[in-house]
């Protein structure tokens, strides 16, 4: 079956490191988008990829780094200067507009301490 | 631009109730219009889609919503409410050549359903 996957489902790093959220999508899906979700705050757009070698920011990119080197894979890099990284991170994927909907991951929930 | 409201963050009903959420779009285009529904630690699951066929929509678990052009509504129903219907709503806009992706999301409705 075809899908999404994000991994890992829970992540824990020290304050100050680097971390790589992995999405990867069997979909043959044109574009894939990075949301954060924080409680009663929906879902804040970090980057999002029309294509492969190419993308763009969110409203929250800064802290933030993404590459789009395979049409499967998104993986997500929140740096340290991300100033409050701790959140549930949702990767999405679409064909072409995206006007069939976007297909979610399962998320990973990323805590900081 | 595109965007979308939805009206009520927290919405609660109780078992066998009726369930009606609202969603408001604005676009400046003929939208496509989706509601989606995300259970806690999940990600987003697709109950329904709007594109441009029939304006009474039916999706999954028994929803269904109506695409009204001069109200510029999408709200999502559930004539009994059950309690695994509980759970978070988001109602989503397409964005033609807009620059935050293909679909603007509005900010979610937690629903509640009440024993």
């Amino acid at each position: 079956d075809g899908g999404i996957t994000q991994s890992p489902k829970y992540l824990f790093r020290k304050e100050g490191q680097n971390v790589t959220l992995s999405c990867e999508q069997n979909l043959n899906h044109d574009a894939m988008y990075w949301y954060r979700q924080d409680p009663g705050q929906g879902l804040r757009l970090i980057y999002y990829s029309q294509i492969v070698n190419d993308f763009q920011k969110g409203d929250i990119a800064e802290g933030y780094s993404v590459s789009r080197e395979k049409k499967e894979s998104f993986p997500l890099t929140v740096t340290s200067a991300q100033k409050n990284p701790t959140a549930f991170y949702l990767c999405a994927s679409s064909m072409g507009e995206g006007l069939g909907g976007y297909t979610f991951g399962s998320g990973t929930r990323l805590t900081v301490v | 631009a595109q965007s979308v409201t939805q009206l009520g963050s927290h919405v609660s009903v109780s078992e066998g109730a009726l369930v009606l959420l609202r969603c408001n779009y604005s676009s400046s285009v003929p939208p496509y219009l989706f509601w989606y529904v995300q259970y806690p630690n999940q990600g987003l699951q697709l109950l329904l889609k709007y594109t441009s066929a029939a304006t009474l929509v039916k999706g999954i678990n028994g929803f269904e919503a109506e695409f009204k052009k001069s109200e510029t509504s999408f709200h999502l129903t559930k004539p009994s409410a059950h309690m695994s219907d509980a759970a978070e709503y988001f109602c989503a806009v397409s964005n033609y050549g807009g620059s935050q992706g293909n679909l603007i999301f509005g900010k979610g409705t937690k629903l509640s359903v009440k024993p």
